[in-house]
């Protein structure tokens, strides 16, 4: 089993929909979460950090429930230029030292 | 630019080839991580230094794997005899802090 599991997708919306994206963790020492995006054939690029009171950061809102180990995202009144793909990570360790553990991701596609 | 920046971009080698794999962190980043990214997954990590010291390498999948940083600025990830399973997009990052910045990545391709 994956330390951080997300479904791959892809899911497919109209723009302006709100969708979704869930990730579960399995180490429940695990310390910091982020969500990173990353676009075709290029490095993953930070979206936003995981925070257990919930973060929003315009259209885009992050939960983390760490009973559940469970992290989501939820992007509102999608674009076209949010085509890409979402990872799920959590660190082990330190947030400046820990290795970064990802999810496969997940792979949005915004329809005109 | 000011990013981190890794060399060559792209590398085809045949089966059984020694690679060398170059990364160039941002300056004065003490953090520095190598992942191995396949088709369609995420990122796996391979192996973190802190300046000059290699303090985790327990991703290196082989004893095929070895990198270094011996002035604790650029990197090199070196992979002996490769593999058709190595194939895969090589990324750096570096840290002064929490953020990790990713470099472009170089695509192995092992004929």
């Amino acid at each position: 089993r994956k330390e951080v599991e997300q479904d791959p997708g892809p899911f497919n919306v109209p723009e302006g929909a709100t969708v979704a994206f869930n990730c579960t963790y399995s180490n429940s020492a695990s310390q910091s979460f982020f969500w990173y995006r990353q676009d075709c054939r290029k490095e993953p690029k930070l979206l936003m950090s995981v925070y257990s009171s919930g973060n929003e950061d315009g259209r885009f809102t992050a939960q983390l429930n760490r009973a559940s180990q469970y992290i989501s995202l939820l992007i509102r009144d999608s674009k076209l230029s949010d085509s890409a793909t979402y990872l799920c990570v959590v660190t082990s360790g330190s947030s400046n030292t820990g290795k970064l553990i990802f999810g496969q991701g997940t792979t949005l596609q915004v329809k005109p | 630019g000011a990013g981190v920046s890794q060399s060559p971009r792209y590398k085809v080698a045949k089966r059984g080839q020694d690679v060398a794999l170059r990364c160039d962190p941002i300056s004065g980043h003490v953090s520095l991580f190598w992942y191995q990214q396949a088709l369609g997954q995420g990122p796996e990590f391979l192996t973190y230094f802190q300046n000059e010291a290699q303090l985790d390498k327990s991703g290196l999948p082989s004893d095929r794997f070895f990198a270094e940083r011996p002035e604790g600025s650029v990197s090199t990830l070196k992979i002996q005899r490769t593999q058709q399973e190595d194939s895969a997009v090589y990324l750096c990052a570096s840290s002064l802090g929490s953020v990790r910045f990713f470099g472009p990545g170089t695509r192995l391709t092992v004929l």
